[in-house]
């Protein structure tokens, strides 16, 4: 069965660092990843998303990489700032849509 | 721009009551997805729905629940009889593609349901 494990579980940085958030899964047998953003009291908003063949994906100051051999992904957040703050969530899907999601790691860019 | 809405955005009912929890997907959107969050917990996937036909489920969505498209706009979630460890937030997703393809689904806030 996939377990999906966000380290750290909650962050709290000052304005302007840059900052790595890790997701490792135990079943490499993925199709993709994703990574999701989550405002407290709202939906889900989705960031970026991994296909199994590729290695990186870049949005804005946002870059996520995926090493499907070691089971790891990582969420790169450059020059951090308040509007940030929120709880970032990784999910690995199979070939038939059925994710499995992490706990999550909690932001919080202070100015 | 278009968005994902769900209703009610809190729910309260008792123990073996039955409860609907609707959402409107974005109108030119086919793919339609029920996930549920337990207080402090995982985000939980529950079921995929396309051309009015369950795709995908997870172990969680057994004979208590149901989904239906009963017209062009409304995607609901029923449970037949609720009990205390459904309390969650559910969300309601959509997609123009199947979003394990790579396409981006679109949540909606969340229904907040409480089981007494």
């Amino acid at each position: 069965k996939q377990e999906v494990t966000q380290i750290p579980a909650a962050l709290s940085v000052p304005e302007g660092e840059n900052l790595v958030l890790n997701c490792s899964f135990t079943d490499s047998a993925i199709y993709n990843l994703q990574w999701f953003r989550q405002d407290p009291g709202k939906g889900l908003t989705s960031l970026l998303l991994i296909q199994s063949s590729q290695r990186e994906q870049t949005s804005g100051r946002l870059n996520a990489s995926l090493d499907k051999s070691s089971g790891r992904s990582t969420l790169y957040i450059a020059a951090s700032q308040p509007g940030d703050s929120a709880t970032y969530l990784c999910a690995v899907t199979p070939r038939s849509y059925i994710p499995t999601f992490g706990r999550g790691t909690s932001l919080i860019v202070h100015p | 721009e278009p968005e994902v809405t769900q209703t009610p955005s809190h729910q309260v009912t008792q123990m073996g009551q039955e409860v609907i929890l609707r959402c409107v997907p974005i109108s030119n959107h086919l793919y339609f997805y029920w996930y549920r969050q337990i207080l402090g917990q995982k985000v939980e996937f529950l079921v995929s729905f396309y051309n009015n036909e369950i795709s995908e489920k997870s172990e969680i969505f057994d004979d208590q629940f149901s989904v239906e498209r009963p017209d062009g706009s409304n995607f609901t979630l029923k449970i037949r009889s609720t009990k205390l460890e459904d309390s969650a937030m559910y969300f309601c997703a959509s997609s123009i593609r199947l979003a394990g393809a790579g396409e981006t689904q679109y949540f909606g806030p969340g229904t907040r349901l409480l089981v007494l």
